[in-house]
């Protein structure tokens, strides 16, 4: 079975600030693990994915996450907050069935 | 533009009516697949379609039925729609199963049951 927990369901940051958004899985599997990124009335968009390559993953937007194993975490990082990053985001885990299994979201505030 | 339409965007509904959310996608992808979104909860797939003609049951499947009888849509229907079942309806889909292929989502589709 696996699952996803985001600690913190609404953060804050200022603009400029870095940005860290908490994901810690839970998988019997090898996990692959993706973060989305989801805007006021949109669809979601992926923002990077893991997929057992390089433990550090880069993706749209200047954010990237890092895979660690010994501690079941993928979170996601950006070293300046701008405006434009408020948005919710989601952390998901697949299994080899490609099946997601999302979090419950965290809401990114980036006040000015 | 490729991507993926959805229908309705909103929808407030009697209990007991039935209500069909359709799903359009035009980048000829074999996997789709339907999640409903609650507040906390993240989103749960319903129901999923790994290629035109078979359909599977996701996380929470009860009191909706889909189909697929073509590639390009992939309708999800309420028998009998229920208050609980208000929620936000999101059409994804990919170009085949698998963890490697990314899943694109369409705008959603907001219900309201009373």
């Amino acid at each position: 079975a696996q699952s996803v927990t985001q600690l913190g369901s609404h953060v804050s940051v200022s603009e400029g600030a870095l940005v860290l958004l908490r994901c810690n899985y839970s998988s019997s599997v090898p996990p692959y693990l993706f973060w989305y990124v989801q805007y006021p009335n949109q669809g979601l968009q992926l923002l990077l994915k893991y997929t057992s390559a390089a433990t550090l993953v880069k993706g749209i937007n200047g954010f990237e996450a890092e895979f660690k194993k010994s501690e079941t975490s993928f979170h996601l990082t950006k070293p300046s907050a701008h405006m434009s990053d408020a948005a919710e985001y989601f952390c998901a885990v697949s299994g080899n069935t490609g099946k997601l299994i999302f979090g419950q979201g965290t809401t990114l505030q980036v006040k000015p | 533009i490729a991507g993926i339409t959805q229908a309705p965007t909103s929808q407030i509904l009697a209990a007991g009516r039935r209500m069909t959310l359709r799903c359009t996608q035009d980048m000829r992808h074999n996997a789709m697949y339907w999640y409903r979104q609650d507040l906390g909860l993240g989103l749960r797939l319903i129901h999923y379609s790994n290629t035109a003609g078979t359909t599977g049951k996701g996380e929470v499947p009860d009191g909706y039925s889909v189909s697929r009888a073509n590639t390009d849509d992939f309708p999800l229907t309420l028998a009998s729609a229920v208050p609980s079942q208000t929620s936000v309806y999101f059409c994804a889909s990919s170009e085949r199963t698998g963890v490697i292929y990314e899943q694109f989502f369409g705008p959603g589709t907001r219900l309201t049951v009373l």
